[in-house]
C-alpha cells in the first residue's frame, strides 16, 4: 500500500523550459508535503515544503502547487538547468512525525 | 558546522556476519530517521528515534534489525546475520526539536552507507 506515488520515473526536458513534477498520495492524514532532491552518491537535500493549509509556496525558480481535494501535488522548475538534473523526491507527513516517500522521478535537463 | 555524519560510506559483509551503520545528527538536532533505498526504488522508512527512545519502528523488518540512539554518542543501525537481500543504502536524516511545534519538520539526510553483501 503506497501511501505516496510518483507515476512518472522519469522526465526529460529542454533548458529553459519548464518541469512539472507530479505526486499523488492517498492518506488523508498528510498534513505537510516536502520535495527533495538527490544527486548520486549523495543523500537528498530538501527543496521546498508546502503546508496543507496553503495551495501555492513559491521559492525562486521552484515553485510547488498543492490540490487538497485531489490529493495532488507537483513541483514547477523554472526555467530549468542542467544542474537541476537529479532524482526528485515527494514526501508527505502527518502528526506520526516520520516522513513518507515517494519512488522518485528522474529528470533530466538537456542544454 | 558539520552536517549528518554517516560511517562507513561503504560496508562490505559476507551472508551472516553483522553490520553496524553509524549516524551521528546535527549538532543540536535530537530526532534521528533510518531510510532504507533498494535498488530502484525510493526511500522506505525503518526507524524514528529520540535520544534513548525509539519513537516508530514500524518501518523495520520484525527479526535480525534493531537501532538504537543513546544519551552519548551515534545513533547505531545494526543488521544481524546478513542476507543479500539487506544490499541497500541505508540513510540516516536528522531534524530539530522545536518546542511547541509540530513534528512537521524537513529532514537533513547523510550522504548514506551502501551496505553490500557477498
Amino acid at each position: 500500500d503506497q501511501q505516496v506515488k510518483q507515476n512518472s520515473p522519469s522526465l526529460s526536458v529542454q533548458e529553459g523550459r519548464i518541469s512539472i513534477l507530479n505526486c499523488d498520495y492517498t492518506n488523508s492524514m498528510f498534513d505537510y508535503f516536502l520535495w527533495y532532491k538527490k544527486y548520486p552518491a549523495e543523500g537528498p537535500t530538501f527543496l521546498i515544503s508546502i503546508s496543507s493549509i496553503k495551495d501555492k509556496n513559491e521559492d525562486g525558480r521552484f515553485t510547488v502547487f498543492l490540490n487538497k481535494s485531489a490529493k495532488h501535488l507537483s513541483l514547477h522548475i523554472v526555467p530549468s538547468q542542467p544542474g537541476d538534473s537529479a532524482v526528485y523526491f515527494c514526501a508527505a507527513s502527518g502528526d506520526a512525525g516520520k516522513s513518507t516517500f515517494g519512488d522518485g522521478t528522474t529528470l533530466t535537463v538537456k542544454p | 558546522n558539520a552536517g549528518v555524519m554517516q560511517n562507513p560510506r561503504h560496508l562490505v559483509r559476507r551472508r551472516g556476519q553483522e553490520a553496524r551503520l553509524r549516524c551521528s545528527p546535527m549538532k543540536g538536532h535530537s530526532h534521528v530517521y533510518w531510510y532504507r533505498q533498494l535498488p530502484e526504488e525510493g526511500l522506505k522508512f525503518m526507524v524514528y528515534l529520540q535520544k534513548e527512545n525509539i519513537i516508530d519502528e514500524s518501518g523495520m523488518p520484525k527479526e535480525r534489525f534493531s537501532a538504537e540512539f543513546p544519551k552519548e554518542g551515534p545513533s547505531i543501525l545494526r543488521i544481524q546475520q546478513v542476507v543479500r537481500g539487506d544490499s541497500a543504502a541505508y540513510f540516516c536524516a536528522s531534524s530539530p526539536k522545536i518546542p511547541g511545534a509540530g513534528v512537521n519538520e524537513k529532514l537533513f539526510f547523510g550522504s548514506g552507507t551502501q551496505l553490500s553483501v557477498l
